[in-house]
């Protein structure tokens, strides 16, 4: 059981937004920054989304991220096929003294 | 350009130690806070431990704590989890990771991932 809880899976067809959810605590999303990560199948995650809703350089401005309380959110416009890969969320947590991901997302592009 | 290239997976029998290594390049190693996560097959990511630029301030995992220690060597520009009482459920692909700008798990760079497999 994660300690940040994400949709396990989540779809959408080519051209359409697609959000992903990433609920916590007041320890970690209410109290610290979230970053957001994209694995592609078989390679090392990818850091996608920094302080809630920066793009490190290269990042397409259609992946857009927002954090609202102990709630973050994770957007993919424009959707395309090479989107399809798993999200997570993660975050610091105070109380654990660590840091904390999500359970993770696929993503499936119809 | 920035490289973290990690070393000294395998395969180990419960109850054993294992060290593994991160290699880094491209920036200077001694500024960065690092951390490892790992990944189990089929399953999601998983912290594991932090530690400071300076070695200073270490954070482990409830999973692993006691049983895994953290360091680096500034000088060799190389990170170091050392695993011991390794048990089945350790087995996973192991990153390093650095830290960000903006600190805490803003992990800009990861290497590659070595696999660690204990089972007899």
């Amino acid at each position: 059981q994660s300690v940040l809880t994400q949709p396990p899976s989540a779809s959408g067809t080519p051209g359409q937004r697609v959000p992903i959810a990433c609920s916590g605590s007041s320890s970690n999303i209410g109290s610290n920054t979230v970053n957001w990560y994209q694995q592609l199948p078989g390679t090392a995650p990818k850091l996608l989304i920094y302080s809630n809703n920066q793009r490190p350089s290269g990042v397409p401005d259609r992946f857009s991220g927002s954090k609202s309380g102990t709630s973050a959110s994770l957007a993919i416009s424009g959707l395309q096929s090479e989107d399809e890969a798993a999200y997570y969320c993660a975050a610091w947590d105070d109380s654990l003294k660590g840091a904390v991901f999500g359970g993770g997302t696929q993503l499936t592009v119809l | 350009e920035v490289q973290l290239v990690e070393s000294g997976g395998g395969l180990v029998q419960p109850g054993g130690s294992l060290r593994l290594s991160c290699a880094a390049s491209g920036f200077t190693f001694s500024s960065y806070e690092m951390n490892w996560v790992r990944q189990g097959p089929g399953k999601g990511l998983e912290w594991v431990s932090y530690i400071s630029s300076s070695g200073s301030t270490i954070y482990y995992a409830d999973s692993v704590k006691g049983r895994f220690t953290i360091s680096r060597d500034n000088a060799k520009n190389s990170l170091y989890l050392q695993m011991d009482s390794l048990r089945a459920e350790d087995t996973a692909v192991y990153y390093c990771a650095r830290v960000g700008i903006s600190g805490t798990t803003d992990f800009d760079y990861w290497g590659q991932g070595t696999l660690v497999t204990v089972s007899s």
